[in-house]
């Protein structure tokens, strides 16, 4: 079974920052890994996804992640951030497997942007 | 294109009265479909997922249940609401069987156990 975690419940960062939302996970397969945005009151958007080739992935609005197998991490990062970016951020895992394997989502990171 | 549609957005209901979410998802054939809860303040907790017609799995042992009756259609329903019910219901699809497939979501629907 798969397992992530998001060490960073809070993250206040300055308009016009970068910023790296940071995530970990725990398997004992391959994985697939995922970002998703969630804005105040509404469902979740996919960010960018990880399935395999290059370990640096970009995604919408200027974010992108890379794989680090050797350490088990999944770090989102933009280089310069806006209020608009302002949302909750969940990092996903699942198994590589020939059939379906569920999605587990880690506990979410709050981003907030300040002015 | 594939869409995916969620009521109500809103709900008010007492403790002990019963409960009716619905999902629809046009635009695809025999999606795997999924009902996710995010209590206040926490992530997401996969309570069910289908990936075909009367093909149900839970996740988690509630008072809740679901159902789907067509292959496009998810509906949680429960019979008796607790005040531990709250929180924010969404509902989702994915394309079938293989792993690695995105999962598209609803826009959630609010429930307010009082």
């Amino acid at each position: 079974a798969q397992s992530v975690t998001q060490l960073d419940s809070q993250v206040p960062v300055f308009e016009e920052a970068p910023v790296e939302l940071r995530c970990n996970y725990s398997s004992s397969v391959s994985v697939y890994l995922f970002w998703y945005v969630q804005y105040p009151n509404q469902g979740l958007q996919l960010l960018l996804k990880y399935l395999s080739g290059s370990t640096l992935v970009k995604g919408i609005n200027g974010f992108e992640a890379e794989f680090n197998k050797s350490q088990t991490s999944f770090h989102l990062r933009k280089p310069s951030v806006h209020i608009s970016d302002t949302a909750e951020y969940f990092c996903a895992v699942s198994g590589v497997q020939t059939s379906y394997d569920k999605v587990i989502f880690g506990p979410g990171t709050s981003l907030s942007v300040i002015p | 294109s594939q869409t995916i549609h969620q009521w109500p957005a809103t709900l008010v209901q007492p403790v002990g009265s019963p409960l009716s979410l619905e999902c629809t998802v046009e635009g695809t054939s025999n999606p795997n479909l999924y009902w996710y809860r995010q209590a206040a303040g926490r992530g997401l907790q996969l309570l069910f997922y289908s990936i075909g017609i009367d093909q149900i799995s839970s996740e988690v042992p509630q008072n809740l249940s679901a159902s789907r009756p067509q292959d496009r259609q998810f509906i949680l329903s429960s019979k008796k609401l607790l005040l531990s019910d709250s929180g924010f219901y969404l509902c989702a699809w994915s394309e079938t069987v293989l792993s690695g497939n995105t999962i598209y979501f609803g826009e959630g629907s609010w429930l307010t156990v009082v």
